[in-house]
């Protein structure tokens, strides 16, 4: 069966410091892993994806993961955090035919001054 | 044009009461979900819907009754609103493959009084 594992409900880290954020996967199969952030009162919007090809992956307002197989990792980077990345960020893999997606309990970042 | 719209946006109901959440896409993906959030931000899967078929039906009280109508909309139907109801309910559409993302409402909130 899929599931991801998030460390840590709560990271904080100050205006342009780095952005850390864990996600560990359990797949019986090559995974397709998913973060989403979901802002105050609002849906979760894709961040980014790993599907197959190049390990590091991209994404929107300056986020990166890479896919790890030997440590069964995708963990969410960003090289200098900003007060607009408060939100809460989810790491999700998907089942393997597409019907639904095992979402992580979510990280809250908070970006202090 | 908003991809997945759900309404309400809130929703405050007495116990014992009927309600409903509507749901639609216009994004022409096959596969669409309806997932709650609890209080606590976990995200947990209710139903799957592939071409107007429903795939996962996970253990939800058979009180919650989804409807697909056609490929684009999928309702959600609850009787005799309970306490425990209280929740944010999220629709969302993918193409319903495992290395494609999901497409997020923006969430329902649900208040039982």
């Amino acid at each position: 069966a899929q599931s991801v594992t998030q460390l840590g409900s709560h990271v904080s880290v100050s205006e342009g410091a780095l952005v850390l954020l864990r996600c560990n996967y359990s797949s019986s199969v090559p995974p397709y892993l998913f973060w989403y952030v979901q802002y105050p009162n609002q849906g979760l919007q894709l961040l980014l994806k790993y599907t197959t090809g190049a390990t590091l992956v991209k994404g929107i307002n300056g986020f990166e993961a890479e896919f790890k197989k030997s440590e069964t990792s995708f963990h969410l980077t960003k090289p200098s955090a900003h007060m607009s990345d408060a939100a809460e960020y989810f790491c999700a893999v998907s089942d393997l035919n597409g019907n639904q997606f095992y979402f992580g309990t979510g990280t809250s970042l908070t970006v202090i001054p | 044009d908003t991809a997945v719209s759900q309404t309400p946006k809130y929703l405050v109901t007495q116990m014992g009461n009927d309600k409903s959440i509507k749901c639609e896409q216009n994004l022409g993906h096959d596969t669409m979900y309806w997932y709650k959030q609890d209080s606590k931000k976990f995200l947990k899967i209710m139903f799957s819907y592939n071409n107007k078929e429903l795939i996962i039906n996970e253990t939800v009280p058979n009180r919650f009754s989804p409807k697909s109508p056609d490929k684009a909309h999928l309702n959600l139907h609850i009787n005799s609103l309970e306490l425990g109801d209280s929740a944010v309910y999220f629709c969302a559409s993918s193409q319903g493959q495992m290395n494609t993302e999901a497409f997020f409402g923006q969430g329902t909130r649900l208040t039982v009084v």
